[in-house]
C-alpha cells in the first residue's frame, strides 16, 4: 500500500523558514516524479513544484509564486521528499499535500501538513 | 499557463439524479503524438487529501465506481455523476497536465438537495 507522511509544518512568523518532509512508502520511490501540491484554507489546489527521478535528471520546476523561495530536494535511500520554504509569506498558509505525478495525473497523497505563517 | 475554470462553482442534487460538472482550459490538452487529453479529475471529500478518479479525460481509476465518468476533448471537459450518493457530497476538481505548470480548476462543491 502507497503511503505519503508529511511533517514539518506548523507556526512561522513572515519572513521565517521552514522545512517539510514527505516518508514514502509501499512503491519504488527512486522511479517516482514527486509533486508538493497546496491547499490555502477554504481554498482550492495550487501545484507549487515538481521534482523528477534520478534516472530523469532530478529535474526540478516550481510554480511561479514560490520560484527562488522554495527548494525541492530527495533523498532516495530514504525515500524522503523534502520542501525547504524561505522568506515566508502569509499567503503561504496552506495544508501542504507530498503527492506522486504519473502520466495520468496526481495518483496518491498524503494527508498533508498545516503551515501557518503569521506576526 | 494553462487556466481551468469549472462550472457551475456549486450544485445541489437529489439521491439518485445526475449530477454534471464541466470544465473548459484556455488551450487544448490534447497531446497529438498520443492522443490523449491530459486532463484528470479528482473528488476531495471534507478534511482529505483529494483523490484521483478520472483521468486522460475519460479513464477511471482503479476502484473508482462507474457512476463516475468523464468526456470531452481539446478544452471541454465533462465529469458525470449518473446517480447521486450521499458518499459523492464532495468538491470536485478537475486538472490539466498537459503543459507545466500544471494547473486546477477552482472546483466545484456537489451536495445533496
Amino acid at each position: 500500500e502507497v503511503q505519503l507522511v508529511e511533517s514539518g509544518g506548523g507556526l512561522v512568523k513572515p519572513g521565517g523558514s521552514l522545512r517539510l518532509s514527505c516518508a514514502a512508502s509501499g512503491f519504488s520511490f527512486g522511479d517516482a516524479w514527486m509533486s508538493w501540491v497546496r491547499q490555502a484554507p477554504g481554498k482550492g489546489l495550487e501545484w507549487v513544484g515538481r521534482i523528477k527521478s534520478r534516472l530523469e535528471g532530478e529535474t526540478i520546476r516550481y510554480a511561479a509564486p514560490v520560484k527562488d523561495r522554495f527548494t525541492i530536494s530527495r533523498d532516495d535511500s530514504r525515500n524522503t521528499l523534502y520542501l525547504e520554504m524561505d522568506s515566508l509569506k502569509t499567503e503561504d498558509t496552506a495544508v501542504y499535500f507530498c503527492t506522486t505525478e504519473a502520466p495520468q495525473g496526481f495518483d496518491h497523497w498524503g494527508q498533508g501538513t498545516l503551515v501557518t505563517v503569521s506576526s | 499557463d494553462i487556466v481551468m475554470t469549472q462550472s457551475p462553482d456549486s450544485l445541489a442534487v437529489s439521491l439518485g439524479e445526475r449530477a454534471t460538472i464541466n470544465c473548459k482550459s484556455s488551450q487544448s490538452v490534447l497531446y497529438s503524438s498520443d492522443n490523449k487529453n491530459y486532463l484528470a479529475w479528482y473528488q476531495q471529500k471534507s478534511g482529505q487529501p483529494p483523490k484521483l478518479l478520472i483521468y486522460w479525460a475519460s479513464t477511471r481509476e482503479f476502484g473508482v465506481p462507474d457512476r463516475f465518468s468523464g468526456s470531452g476533448s481539446g478544452t471541454d471537459f465533462t465529469l458525470t455523476i449518473s446517480s447521486l450518493q450521499a458518499e459523492d457530497v464532495a468538491v470536485y476538481y478537475c486538472q490539466q497536465d498537459y503543459s507545466t505548470p500544471p494547473t486546477f480548476g477552482q472546483g466545484t462543491k456537489v451536495e445533496i438537495k
